[in-house]
C-alpha cells in the first residue's frame, strides 16, 4: 500500500492491496476523530469513529488509527476493491458532541 | 443509521432569485446542520439548525442570506436568498443523535447541486 499527506490530494492503489489514507489534526484538544466517504454525486458517508482514549479502533476492513504525539489520523482499508474508489474526509471535534471541523479530503483511485 | 432525504436533488437558478432546500429525517434527531461543499473542496457548516429557535451561524454567514427552519426534530429547510453564481455549491443537510441510537455519529444527507447563472 501507499500513504499519502493532505499535501497530495490523489492516491491510486491496485485493486486488493492495502491503502493507508493520511491526515493531520490541527486542534491538539480535539478528543474525537472520524472518517467519511464520499463518492461521486452522493453525500458523505460515515465509516468509522474513534475517541482521543483510543490508539485504535478496527471496523468492517477498515482500521482507523490515532497518534495523538504528532496529531496524526490514518484509515487503513484492507483489500482495497474497486468500490472503495471514493474522496475520503478525515473531521475532529472538540468533543463527540460538538462542531466537526472538516480535512480537504483524498481522493482514493482503485487500478482494476 | 438514518435516512435523510434532501429535496430538491438539484437545480439552475437565475441570480437574483432563491431556492428553498428541505431535509426531511425517518427517525427524530435532536440535532440538525447544513453544510456547503463548493465543487472540489471540503465541507463547511453554514449553521445549526435549532428546534423552534433561530439558527445558530458560523463566521461568515447570516440569516439574512441563509434563513433556515427547524419545525420539529426530523425537518429543516435552508434558503438560498438573493443568489450569485458564486452560491453555485453542493448543500449538505447533516443530523446527529438519532432516537434510540445512543450515539454521537453525524449523518449526512445526498446533497442539492445548485448552479446559479
Amino acid at each position: 500500500g501507499e500513504s499519502v499527506g493532505l499535501h497530495l490530494p490523489t492516491l491510486s492503489v491496485q485493486e486488493g492491496d492495502n491503502s493507508i489514507i493520511n491526515c493531520a489534526y490541527s486542534n491538539s484538544a480535539s478528543d474525537y476523530f472520524i472518517w467519511y466517504k464520499q463518492e461521486s454525486g452522493k453525500g458523505p458517508q460515515f465509516i468509522i469513529d474513534i475517541r482521543s482514549n483510543m490508539d485504535k479502533r478496527q471496523g468492517q476492513r477498515v482500521t482507523v488509527l490515532l497518534n495523538k504525539t504528532v496529531k496524526h489520523l490514518s484509515l487503513q482499508i484492507a483489500a482495497t476493491q474497486p468500490g472503495d474508489s471514493a474522496v475520503y474526509f478525515c473531521a475532529e471535534a472538540f468533543r463527540a458532541n460538538s462542531k466537526l471541523t472538516f480535512g480537504k479530503g483524498i481522493t482514493l483511485s482503485v487500478r482494476p | 443509521s438514518a435516512v435523510i432525504s434532501q429535496k430538491p436533488s438539484r437545480d439552475i437558478c437565475q441570480r437574483g432569485t432563491s431556492l428553498t432546500i428541505q431535509c426531511q429525517v425517518d427517525s427524530q434527531v435532536t440535532m440538525m446542520f447544513w453544510y456547503r461543499q463548493q465543487p472540489g473542496q471540503s465541507l463547511t457548516l453554514i449553521a445549526t439548525a435549532n428546534q423552534g429557535s433561530e439558527a445558530t451561524y458560523e463566521s461568515g454567514f447570516v440569516i439574512d442570506k441563509f434563513p433556515i427552519s427547524r419545525p420539529n426534530l426530523t425537518f429543516s429547510t435552508l434558503t438560498v436568498s438573493n443568489m450569485s453564481p458564486e452560491d453555485s455549491s453542493i448543500y449538505l443537510c447533516s443530523v446527529r443523535g438519532l432516537a434510540g441510537e445512543g450515539t454521537d455519529t453525524q449523518y449526512f444527507g445526498p446533497g442539492t447541486r445548485l448552479t446559479v447563472l
